[in-house]
């Protein structure tokens, strides 16, 4: 169980254009999912929390209208890097917790999408 | 805010040795405390977790350790084998209420 989906895997996008991101729970409900940028050999460095009908929370120097989230409904988030540069290349993944009320509970991961910006 | 250490950040054993990684913490209500295994190019896998009100979890080779009044926690692979090299990831969570990750350690298990 606790299933995240991340789609796409990868995309390959030219400078100036918008891609989108999804990240759905398959098996749970997730009021709130995460997403983290991944340079290489980098660390996990979270980017926003996706709260369900409401605004996302952004960390401290994530533009966000760079980086527009949606979370919709209680399975899935969108991430949307509008405009890209080729600065924006890297791994993005989204994670939600399948515990529910219980705070103290996982992180579960999607598969990641590896952006390149041309 | 929380802030998240670990070392080292590359760590080489020779298969069947034992492997430690170390991580501190600064946020005190910080209470639960997931490693993170990630191979390349692949999502981080949960491998143990272990929650403020114990001092030390064991899964089959793999132990966690919390020290809360010291602030660190630590990883403890034993008998390491090839497919243990990756990176690992300690993280933090409660205080913030928001998951922060250590800087990872790549593991390289020597055959």
């Amino acid at each position: 169980g606790a299933v995240v989906s991340q789609h796409p895997s990868w995309v390959i996008c030219k400078s100036g254009t918008s891609v989108k991101i999804e990240c759905r729970s398959l098996d749970f409900q997730a009021t709130t999912m995460f997403w983290y940028r991944q340079f290489p050999k980098q660390s996990l460095m979270l980017m926003a929390t996706s709260n369900e009908g409401s605004k996302a929370t952004y960390e401290q120097g994530v533009e966000k209208d760079k980086f527009l989230i949606n979370h919709a409904s209680l399975t899935l988030s969108t991430l949307t890097v509008t405009s890209a540069h080729p600065e924006d290349s890297s791994f993005y993944i989204c994670s939600a917790r399948a515990g529910g009320t219980d705070l103290n509970s996982p992180l579960h991961f999607g598969n990641g999408t590896r952006l390149t910006v041309t | 805010g929380e802030n998240v250490e670990q070392h080292p950040s590359t760590l080489s054993v020779q298969e069947g040795d034992s492997a430690v990684i170390k991580c501190t913490y600064s946020d005190s209500a910080s209470n639960y405390f997931p490693w993170y295994k990630q191979e390349l190019g692949k999502r981080p896998q949960l491998i143990i977790d272990i929650r403020s009100n114990v001092g030390e979890k064991k899964d089959q080779r793999i132990a966690v350790t919390l020290n809360k009044t010291a602030k660190h926690f630590s990883l403890h692979i034993t008998e390491t084998q090839p497919e243990d090299s990756a990176v690992y990831f300690c993280a933090a969570y409660g205080g913030t209420y928001k998951y922060i990750f250590g800087t990872g350690t790549r593991l390289k298990v020597l055959a």
